[in-house]
């Protein structure tokens, strides 16, 4: 697609349940990353994915956070036993690291109200 | 990354030129300044990046010092859709490919 896409744009949820939020980049971007935002706080990396090698983790902030990217595109981003403190807005970028683009693209995000 | 200093907020009439001040006085020779902006409910959306020289696109101009410590972002004619939180941001232009760091930004309100 012309953006990247997140899904969905708005999930309500009860404390404890499990979380996943999706992302699909721009077509051929081979980076990827996920940012959260609580409200009225600024931008909080998370992670990041770069074609095949290893995920950045270090933003993740517990072991509750896991993401993953399926054949290089399409990424994932799980949270188990949610609790409050986790409702933010959760975004996704994409960046394309060839050519002379190096702007990230940024998706509209998921807002998550954990209740 | 180099840390940037920006105000928390300004103000701008509508039609007139906003100015957006960003210090980032241990930048390195090897990182470039970048702008991004984030209108409310929205994710940050790329304006402009330079290294030294002055640059210009559809959006905005950005006037780098030329002792590159400080940056000056410009949206000529301000309308009420520019209010937003701008973000200046230094980075490598590549090398690791990690994560952007956000600062706290600039909120521009832009008013008739």
């Amino acid at each position: 697609g012309a953006g990247v896409s997140q899904s969905p744009s708005n999930k309500v949820t009860e404390k404890g349940k499990d979380v996943e939020l999706r992302c699909d980049p721009i077509s051929g971007h081979t980076a990827l990353y996920w940012y959260r935002q609580s409200l009225g706080q600024g931008l909080e990396f998370l992670i990041y994915f770069q074609g095949n090698s290893a995920p950045d983790k270090s933003g993740l902030p517990s072991d509750r956070f896991s993401a993953e990217r399926t054949g290089g595109s399409v990424s994932t981003l799980t949270i188990q036993r949610t609790q409050q403190e986790d409702s933010a807005v959760y975004l996704c970028a994409s960046r394309s690291t060839s050519g002379t683009v190096y702007g990230y693209t940024f998706g509209s995000g998921t807002r998550l109200t954990v209740v | 990354d180099a840390k940037t200093t920006q105000p928390p907020s300004m103000d701008c009439a509508e039609g007139r030129a906003a100015n957006l001040p960003c210090n980032h006085s241990t930048i390195s020779g090897n990182e470039y300044v970048y702008w991004y902006r984030q209108i409310h409910s929205q994710g940050p959306q790329y304006i402009i990046h330079g290294l030294k020289n002055n640059e210009t696109n559809e959006m905005a101009s950005l006037i780098i010092t030329e002792d590159r410590k400080s940056s000056t972002l410009i949206l000529p004619h301000a309308t009420l859709r520019d209010t937003a939180v701008y973000y200046c941001i230094v980075r490598p232009l590549t090398g690791g490919g990690n994560k952007l760091t956000f600062g706290t930004g600039t909120q521009l309100k832009v008013e008739l």
